[in-house]
């Protein structure tokens, strides 16, 4: 079964400093992962996605995220945190067989000015 | 254009009522897909329709019923409201491939 792991409940980072949000997947076959954000009271949106290729993805707002195989992790990443990075941040894998889509717990992003 | 919308935004009833939630998608998707969302944040995954069939049904009570009339839309109905039920329930779709999901805004369902 597909499934992905992200340990921390809440990250804190000042302003200006890097961000790492953690996730580690479990997938039979190859992996599609991706990042999504929840700012409050709103609908997840897409940050980006892993499918082949380059082990580091880019995506929106400045995010990238390191594709890791012997690892298992999927980790999303910022070289410079912002206050309005503050937000809910949710792994997932896609089980391609059913088009279906797996998420993380969320890690609560806290970016202090 | 808004790609995935529900409605309504917030639904406030008393239990054991019944209700329903709609959602529309226009980006020509084939699978749509509704998820709960509790109030520890956690997303999980109720049902799934791929061009109008039921594909997946991730052991919820019967109450809740989903329809499809065509593979833009894709309503929840639920009977008998429970205290439990309360939460935001999100509409979501995608497409077959590599592509991602498409959330709606949600809806907040409070039963009080």
């Amino acid at each position: 079964a597909q499934s992905v792991a992200q340990p921390e409940d809440q990250v804190n980072v000042a302003e200006g400093n890097p961000l790492t949000v953690k996730c580690t997947y479990s997938v039979s076959g190859n992996p599609y992962l991706f990042w999504y954000v929840q700012y409050p009271n709103r609908g997840l949106q897409f940050l980006l996605k892993y499918i082949t290729g380059d082990n580091l993805v880019k995506g929106s707002y400045g995010f990238e995220a390191e594709f890791n195989k012997s690892q298992t992790s999927f980790h999303l990443k910022k070289p410079s945190a912002l206050v309005s990075d503050s937000a809910l941040y949710f792994c997932a894998v896609r089980d391609a067989g059913f088009n279906k889509f797996y998420f993380g717990s969320g890690t609560k992003l806290n970016v202090k000015p | 254009d808004t790609a995935v919308s529900q409605t309504p935004k917030y639904l406030v009833t008393q239990m054991g009522n019944d209700k329903s939630i709609k959602c529309e998608q226009n980006l020509g998707h084939d699978t749509m897909y509704w998820y709960k969302q509790d109030s520890k944040k956690f997303l999980k995954i109720m049902f799934s329709y791929n061009n109008k069939e039921l594909i997946i049904n991730e052991t919820v009570p019967n109450r809740f019923s989903p329809k499809s009339p065509d593979k833009a839309h894709l309503n929840l109905h639920i009977n008998s409201l429970e205290l439990g039920d309360s939460a935001v329930y999100f509409c979501a779709s995608s497409q077959a491939g590599g592509q991602g999901v498409y959330f709606g805004a949600g809806t907040r369902l409070s039963v009080l």
